[in-house]
């Protein structure tokens, strides 16, 4: 695709339940990035993929959150158990080799998770 | 620990100002920064890039410009117009981006 897909752009659950979010990067990127965005704040880092590399998941906030990238394209986050501080806006991002490189990050839309 | 500050939070200013959003960066050791807009709802749209060995990049009516000794970055918009309203965020790219909280920006028609 010609931007940064991400799917669902809005989730509604229930406390306790399990979600996945999905990030489609632009073809070719392998720099990947997950952010979080709550209501009315700046962005979290959550992870980031480069190539084959081992992620950097020093912003997951907790054992309930993790990530993959397969096959160095498509990523899911999932989120375990899911509590009420878990509402935010996740916000994928990627970019052809990376910060360190000096390239450009494109972001993805967003999804808005709500927890009921 | 890199940490981005962004000043001023919030502007208003009537349409046709010229105005300076300033980003600021404890870590020097940065290899690019990044400024995008934010509309309501919706994701971040990259505006200019400016790497580590560059000192300002332009855009239309745009111009940021980065000083990494001081750490400091200057978005500078020119001859500002209600469709500019929007957040403006930084980023401060090692490895990965450090964001500010952003200024939010209304332009008055």
């Amino acid at each position: 695709g010609a931007g940064v897909s991400q799917s669902p752009s809005n989730k509604v659950t229930e406390k306790g339940k399990d979600v996945e979010l999905r990030c489609d990067p632009i073809s070719g990127h392998t720099a990947l990035y997950w952010y979080r965005q709550s209501l009315g704040q700046g962005l979290e880092f959550l992870i980031y993929f480069q190539g084959n590399s081992a992620p950097d998941k020093s912003g997951l906030p907790s054992d309930r959150f993790s990530a993959e990238r397969t096959g160095g394209s498509v990523s899911t986050l999932t989120i375990q158990r899911t509590q009420q501080e878990d509402s935010a806006v996740y916000l994928c991002a990627s970019s052809s080799q990376g910060a360190g490189a000096g390239t450009e990050a494109f972001f993805g839309q967003g999804t808005r998770l709500t927890v009921v | 620990k890199q940490e981005v500050t962004q000043i001023p939070a919030a502007l208003s200013v009537p349409e046709g100002e010229n105005l300076v959003l300033n980003c600021s960066f404890t870590d020097s050791a940065i290899y690019n920064l990044q400024w995008f807009r934010q509309d309501p709802g919706k994701g971040l749209t990259s505006l200019l890039l400016i790497q580590s060995s560059q000192r300002e990049q332009t855009s239309g009516r745009l111009n940021a410009s980065l000083d990494k000794s001081s750490g400091r970055s200057t978005l500078y918009i020119a001859a500002s117009q209600p469709g500019d309203s929007a957040t403006y965020l930084c980023g401060a790219g090692t490895y990965k981006y450090i964001f500010g909280t952003g200024t939010r920006l209304k332009v008055l028609a």
